[in-house]
């Protein structure tokens, strides 16, 4: 399987500033199709886990354009450019290459 | 826009079944391009994919080797849903379950989810 690794576990900020996660994975998620399957999901408070960021860096439908995601291979990272109080909640990364389809622990985002 | 809708028991007994099944709206389980899932979340496991099941000209299941021999993804094309059987259920069980939308055709994202259902496994 799969070992998706997330760091920090735990994210205070400021609103208006930037924030910053990491991802990590076991493997190469660079598919032959020249795709690399990685997805961001946020999970807000009390809600089921919310798209973000599909194919490393492509944001989906709705979501603001603070949110970033970038990384190649094993390495990946979300930005927020300015972070808003609606932000908070559990980042989860998972790579969509190979079954079982695996999640990063989770990095919680609070406001400081 | 896709919704599906949980409906299932929250308690469920040791040793016995935990049933879900999850009503789609707004696609169809039969799609060629969508799969269609189980995943659940539990402070000691985090978000844990169980498998899914997809129709491709047939009808397939992939499932995570955790569970292997004890789950069962079903469709019912009759009636848009889909839904989750899990037999000789313990305490490790208890968990919020979701099913989950996966758009796969080069994409490969989860772009609908459930509203999550609490299953307690305890007598």
């Amino acid at each position: 399987d799969i070992v998706m690794t997330q760091s920090p576990l735990s994210l205070p900020v400021t609103p208006g500033e930037p924030a910053s996660i990491s991802c990590r994975s076991s493997q190469s998620l660079l598919h032959s199709d020249g795709n690399t399957y990685l997805d961001w999901y946020l999970q807000k408070p009390g809600q089921s886990p919310q798209l973000l960021i599909y194919l490393a860096s492509n944001r989906a439908s709705g979501v603001p354009d603070r949110f970033s995601g970038s990384g190649s291979g094993t390495d990946f990272t979300l930005k927020i450019s300015r972070v808003e109080a609606e932000d908070v909640g559990f980042y989860y990364c998972m790579q969509a290459l190979h079954t079982p389809l695996t999640f990063g622990g989770g990095t919680k985002v609070e406001i400081k | 826009q896709v919704q599906l809708q949980q409906s299932g028991p929250g308690l469920v007994k040791p040793s016995q079944t935990l049933s879900l099944t999850c009503a789609i709206s707004g696609d169809s389980v039969s799609s060629n391009s969508a799969a269609w899932n189980w995943i659940r979340q539990s402070p000691s496991r985090g978000l844990e994919w169980l498998g899914r099941t997809y129709y491709r000209s047939t009808w397939s299941n992939d499932y995570a080797v955790s569970v292997k021999s004890r789950i069962t993804i079903n469709p019912d094309t009759s009636k848009n849903q889909f839904s989750l059987h899990l037999n000789s259920v313990t305490p490790e069980d208890t968990a919020i379950y979701y099913c989950v939308r996966w758009v796969g055709a080069g994409y490969n994202y989860f772009d609908s989810w459930g509203q999550g259902t609490l299953v307690t496994v305890s007598s």
